[in-house]
C-alpha cells in the first residue's frame, strides 16, 4: 500500500464549479502537507502548504488537513479553465532530512 | 536567465549507454533534488543534496549517480541506461528544507530504447 493515496480522477467540471481534490495517507508522522499544480508538459509548482491540522486559504484555493482521519483536501472555488491541470498532493516529516512523498496526481479539466 | 533550468529537454538513448542530465539554478539554493515522474507513480525522489558535496539517496536511487561540486549545479548520471529508466526527470531546488518551497525545473523527457 502506498503511503499517500490520491483520488485518481480524471475530473471534469463546468466553469464556476467548486472542485474538491483529496488525498489520504498512512504515516501519522507527516507534518507538512503540500499541493502542487502541474500544467501539461511543465514542472510542478507549489500552490500552498499547511503545517499540521487546519485550513489555509489563498484566494480561490483552500487547503484542509484532518490529521485524525489522515485526510487532506484542496478546494477550488469558482473554477476557471486556467485551473485545468494535474494536482499533486505531497507530504513531509518535520525534519530537515525529510523527503517529500507525492500522490499520483488528479487531472482536472474545467470546461468553459 | 534566473531560475532553474534543465538540459537536454528531450533525450533518446540506447540501453547500456551512459547519460547525464544537467540541472542548474541561479538562486544559490542550498537544497537540490532529482525526481522521476512515471504514469501511475507520481513523483519519486531519486537523490537530493543539502549543500555542495552533500548528497543522499531518495526512494529510487538504484542505477543513478549524482554529484554536486558547485552549489548551482546538480547533474544526474545514468551509468548504464535501462528501458525502465524511460521517464520524465525533474530537478528542483529550495532555499531550506522546511517549510517546503521547492521550485521545479521544466523537466527532461528521457527515452531509453
Amino acid at each position: 500500500q502506498k503511503e499517500v493515496e490520491q483520488d485518481p480522477g480524471p475530473l471534469s467540471v463546468p466553469e464556476g464549479a467548486i472542485v474538491s481534490l483529496n488525498c489520504t495517507y498512512s504515516n501519522s508522522a507527516f507534518q507538512y502537507f503540500m499541493w502542487y499544480r502541474q500544467y501539461s508538459r511543465k514542472g510542478p509548482e507549489l500552490l500552498m502548504y499547511t503545517y499540521s491540522s487546519g485550513n489555509k486559504e489563498d484566494g480561490r484555493f483552500t487547503a484542509q488537513v484532518d490529521k485524525s482521519s489522515k485526510y487532506i483536501s484542496l478546494f477550488i472555488r469558482d473554477s476557471q479553465p486556467s485551473d485545468s491541470a494535474t494536482y499533486l498532493c505531497a507530504m513531509i516529516f518535520n525534519t530537515n532530512a525529510g523527503k517529500s512523498t507525492f500522490g499520483d496526481g488528479t487531472t482536472l479539466t474545467v470546461k468553459p | 536567465d534566473a531560475g532553474i533550468t534543465q538540459s537536454p529537454r528531450y533525450k533518446i538513448t540506447e540501453t547500456g549507454r551512459q547519460v547525464t542530465l544537467m540541472c542548474h539554478q541561479t538562486w544559490s539554493h542550498s537544497y537540490m533534488f532529482w525526481y522521476r515522474q512515471d504514469l501511475g507513480h507520481g513523483l519519486r525522489l531519486i537523490y537530493y543534496s543539502a549543500a555542495a558535496d552533500i548528497t543522499d539517496k531518495g526512494e529510487v536511487p538504484d542505477g543513478y549517480v549524482v554529484s554536486r561540486s558547485k552549489t548551482e549545479n546538480f547533474p544526474l548520471t545514468l551509468e548504464s541506461a535501462t528501458r525502465s529508466q524511460t521517464s520524465v526527470y525533474f530537478c528542483a531546488s529550495s532555499e531550506s528544507r522546511l517549510p517546503p518551497r521547492e521550485f521545479f525545473g521544466p523537466g527532461t523527457r528521457l527515452t531509453v530504447l
